[in-house]
């Protein structure tokens, strides 16, 4: 199936610093990419929706100013979490859309594990 | 949205058959039911999904009721490596095409397979 890769696995960073996530299609163009959130023994959470080329959507309080999300090519979207603190400590899961004869599929990153000192 | 409901948690022998219920009574006409599964600390893995017709692929089978309030993912033959956490989802159309949506997760199905 389709591959989607996502860049760093696990990152640990200071209280203050920002962290920039990568998730990339490798295989196909994804038009629509989706970057959730989730905490132990949760559930994941719709953090915002990327559009290539235009701005994100977020979903209803997700701060835009805090989760920045670039998708700038067909390939390619980031989200930098920007002044981290020890409540964004996550496991960040990004995922691509990819049309098929069918509907529509949704393939995954194996995320990044962020811990924030 | 139209919401799903799963049982927490189901046990399975290994070698017998898993079947995962859901619950989608409030979908309409035009949503997909999708099914993924998360082994601990890696991404969903996208197992199936469908419409209105059963459907069957390498990994499981999903029998989708005709009215279609709710559905049953089938994996035929489980093994200790299909212990993970089930999640059935209705896909939500953002209401601008069929390229146009998101997966909004629930709480999945906890399965574990046992020896």
């Amino acid at each position: 199936g389709a591959v989607v890769s996502q860049h760093p696995s696990r990152v640990i960073c200071k209280s203050g610093t920002s962290v920039k996530i990568e998730c990339r299609s490798l295989d196909f163009q994804a038009t629509t990419m989706f970057w959730y959130r989730q905490f132990p023994k949760k559930s994941l959470m719709l953090m915002a929706t990327s559009n290539e080329g235009s701005k994100a959507t977020y979903e209803q309080g997700v701060e835009k100013d805090k989760f920045l999300i670039n998708h700038a090519s067909l390939t390619l979207s980031t989200l930098t979490v920007t002044s981290a603190h020890p409540e964004d400590s996550s496991f960040y899961i990004c995922s691509a859309s990819h049309s098929i004869l069918r509907g529509e599929k949704l393939f995954f990153g194996s995320g990044t594990q962020l811990s924030v000192l | 949205d139209a919401k799903t409901t799963q049982p927490p948690s189901m046990d399975c022998a290994e070698g017998r058959a898993a079947n995962l219920p859901c619950n989608h009574s409030t979908i309409s006409g035009n949503e997909y039911v999708y099914w993924y599964r998360q082994i601990h600390s890696q991404g969903p893995q996208y197992i199936i999904h469908g419409l209105k017709n059963n459907e069957t692929n390498e990994m499981a089978s999903l029998i989708i009721t005709e009215d279609r309030k709710s559905s049953t993912l089938i994996l035929p033959h489980a093994t200790l490596r299909d212990t993970a956490v089930y999640y059935c989802i209705v896909r939500v159309s953002l209401g601008r095409g069929g390229s146009n949506y998101k997966l909004t997760f629930g709480k999945g199905t906890l399965l574990t397979v046992n020896p």
